[in-house]
């Protein structure tokens, strides 16, 4: 595939771990990076490169890489993450950006 | 802070033009690579397009290719986004952001708040 593949839809516990996760072939190039968009807001950066959070994002979120895969890990997840969540990265070229079709988290 | 603020959206009939404005505070265009992200109505985010700081280097996605054209000014820090013979499936949020602000060569960082465009008959 010359895509990102997310899941659609994934929900968790108040309080429990959940895994969101972004397959693509690019992946064993180039690191993903994560967004997180409540509604009506714009995106947000949430976790970039190897193991990279930028500055005022909680620590409960984690991302991993393995293969052509790439995980967003939330520990102890809270009403407020609730949101969309968008990987992104490099298409074969390189010099092209690409998103995938994001995963809505409900937080039940 | 950073600070990206979007206009120049609006409603358009099909194989018509718009031009988006990104202004930018608390950094210059003149060192950082600019994109334009878009997001159709209920749907996922879209890479548009990317410009590197000096205008040596643009990509752009194929659907947008021929079509859009994205610029600076770097003297008046601003984004463009020269978009013509539009289509009704161009109709989203377009959002303008940095790239690699947050860390060298790294990815888009900062957002604007988004500008709707809506190409319709």
């Amino acid at each position: 595939s010359s895509g990102l593949t997310q899941d659609p839809a994934v929900s968790v516990a108040l309080g429990q771990t959940v895994r969101i996760t972004c397959q693509g072939d690019t992946l064993r190039m180039y690191y993903a990076s994560w967004y997180q968009q409540r509604p009506g807001q714009a995106p947000i950066l949430i976790f970039y490169g190897k193991d990279s959070r930028p500055s005022g994002i909680p620590d409960r979120f984690s991302s991993s890489a393995s293969g052509n895969t790439a995980s967003l890990t939330i520990t102890g997840a809270q009403a407020e993450d609730e949101a969309d969540y968008y990987c992104n990265s490099r298409d074969i070229s390189g010099y092209h950006l690409m998103f995938g079709g994001g995963t809505k988290l409900t937080v039940v | 802070e950073v600070q990206l603020v979007e206009s120049g959206g609006g409603l358009v009939q099909p194989g018509g033009s718009l031009r988006l404005s990104c202004a930018a505070s608390g950094l210059s265009f003149s060192y950082y690579w600019m994109s334009w992200v878009r997001q159709a109505p209920g749907k996922g985010l879209e890479w548009v397009a990317n410009m590197k700081q000096d205008g040596s280097e643009k990509n752009y996605v194929d659907s947008v290719k021929g079509r859009f054209t994205i610029s600076t000014d770097n003297a008046k820090n601003l984004l463009y986004l020269q978009m013509n013979s539009l289509r009704v499936e161009d109709t989203a949020v377009y959002y303008c952001a940095t790239e690699g602000v947050i860390a060298p060569a790294g990815p888009i960082d900062f957002w604007g708040q988004g500008t709707l465009v809506s190409v319709s008959s």
